[in-house]
């Protein structure tokens, strides 16, 4: 049963535009969402979360959107640099849950 | 040291052997988490630690897998009898208070590969 899905499995974007990652969800119970980046033979690092009273969360070139009605959300890259090249995880949790993570997209920005 | 950091870093072993895998989680994180990753797939949630708590082992593939956790410090997941469908990334990380919806903090992750 994956509660937190990620369709995508790559994306390929041009240096310079905008990366656009998605991930819906299931559990109605979810009130927290993040974003994790993974570099190859390292972990997962934490990027942006957003909370469900929130439908937008900004933090530099990243922007997460959260469409509750939809159980749906975004991760926004603007400028895309070859350095976001990466496995980006979506997570969701309830309160006092553990995190629920989707399969992952692999982002690949070329120069 | 600041992170979440895991021994061995790679493992090779035989069909069947038994292996343990270290967690040293950041200090005053009292959440701990192991997940597995294999290749090709996402995170696979395995077991948590909370505080005192009883772990919440719903994710464990198999009775071969069990974890340890003294206090709110290392954590130690042991595979018996390994088979190859347990070659993975096996990740832990760690988290502040109240687990959950706290940032994780991810160590770099034991590479197993069982033969």
């Amino acid at each position: 049963d994956q509660q937190v899905k990620q369709n995508s499995p790559s994306l390929s974007v041009q240096e310079g535009r905008i990366s656009i990652l998605n991930c819906d969800y299931t559990n109605s119970m979810f009130d927290y969402f993040l974003w994790y980046k993974k570099y190859p033979a390292e972990g997962p690092t934490f990027l942006i979360s957003i909370s469900s009273i929130k439908d937008k969360n900004e933090d530099g070139r990243f922007t997460v959107f959260l469409n509750k009605s939809a159980k749906h959300l975004s991760l926004h890259i603007v400028p895309s640099q070859p350095g976001d090249s990466a496995v980006y995880f979506c997570a969701a949790t309830g309160y006092g849950n553990k995190l629920v993570f989707g399969a992952g997209t692999i982002l690949r920005v070329k120069s | 040291g600041a992170g979440v950091s895991q021994s061995p870093s790679n493992k090779v072993t035989e069909k069947g052997k038994d292996v343990e895998l270290r967690c040293d989680p950041i200090s005053g994180h009292t959440a701990l988490y192991w997940y597995r990753q294999r290749l090709g797939q996402g995170l696979e949630f395995l077991i948590y630690f909370q505080g005192n708590s009883a772990p919440d082992k719903s994710g464990l593939p198999s009775d071969r897998f069990s974890a340890e956790r003294t206090g709110e410090s290392v954590s130690t997941l042991t595979i018996q009898r390994t088979q190859q469908e347990d070659s993975a990334v096996y990740l832990c990380a760690s988290s502040g208070t109240s687990g959950g919806g706290e940032t994780q903090y991810f160590g770099p992750g034991t590479r197993l590969l069982v033969l």
